[in-house]
């Protein structure tokens, strides 16, 4: 059963460190998306890939956040330094283009920064 | 800009009673429409989508949408939900050239028995 494997699923922190976020898209997929929900700003699309190269990622702060995609089978989301305003939880989705919008995603990392 | 407006923030509904789930886009052309479903502790699942063509779409799980555009609404219906289905919805739009999707705001389904 393909899926989206998202790892850690549950990260504590304290304010200052660094954050690293690891996704796996299903095999074959060639778009990636990284999305942030919270409570107060619902779901926010931070950035996305295409082919492993960044199409978007006007979402994200720049100054601390950094996203990439170093192979095929693999995209991180890097926090650095973290702060508490980051506690949210980080989704991964993937998909093909061509069935664009059709997205599958992970079951989220979900992080509290103290 | 496309945008996407959940009017509901939190439905309840009793266990075999019928379901909708309000949904209102804002966009100059035809959108492509989604409802996407939340389960607790889950990533989204894609229930449904519309792109063009018979405006009533039917999805997984036993739900269904209906396009109106003079409504610029895209509703979502179950005619008998069961307690599985208590979860939180989200409207999508994506729209041409665009390869992103606009997320609604939610809204949290409560089934009691």
């Amino acid at each position: 059963d393909a899926r989206v494997t998202q790892t850690p699923r549950h990260k504590v922190t304290e304010m200052g460190q660094e954050v690293t976020m690891r996704c796996q898209p299903i095999l074959g997929h060639n778009t990636v998306f990284w999305y942030r929900q919270t409570m107060m700003q619902g779901l926010e699309l931070l950035a996305y890939f295409r082919n492993r190269a960044p199409l978007d990622d006007s979402g994200m702060p720049k100054d601390r956040f950094s996203a990439e995609m170093p192979d095929a089978t693999l995209a991180t989301l890097k926090i650095q330094p973290s702060e508490p305003r980051d506690s949210a939880v980080y989704f991964c989705a993937s998909g093909l283009s061509g069935t664009l919008w059709e997205l599958f995603f992970g079951e989220g990392s979900r992080l509290t920064v103290l | 800009a496309q945008s996407v407006t959940q009017p509901d923030i939190h439905i309840t509904v009793s266990e075999g009673a019928s379901l909708e789930l309000r949904c209102n886009y804002s966009y100059g052309a035809t959108p492509y429409l989604f409802w996407y479903v939340q389960s607790p502790g889950q990533g989204l699942q894609l229930l449904l989508k519309y792109f063009s063509g018979d405006t009533l779409v039917q999805g997984i799980k036993g739900f269904e949408a209906e396009f109106k555009r003079s409504q610029s609404s895209f509703n979502l219906r179950k005619p008998s939900v069961h307690w599985s289905d208590a979860a939180e919805y989200f409207c999508a739009v994506g729209t041409d050239g665009n390869e992103k999707l606009t997320f609604g705001t939610g809204t949290r389904l409560t089934i009691i028995p």
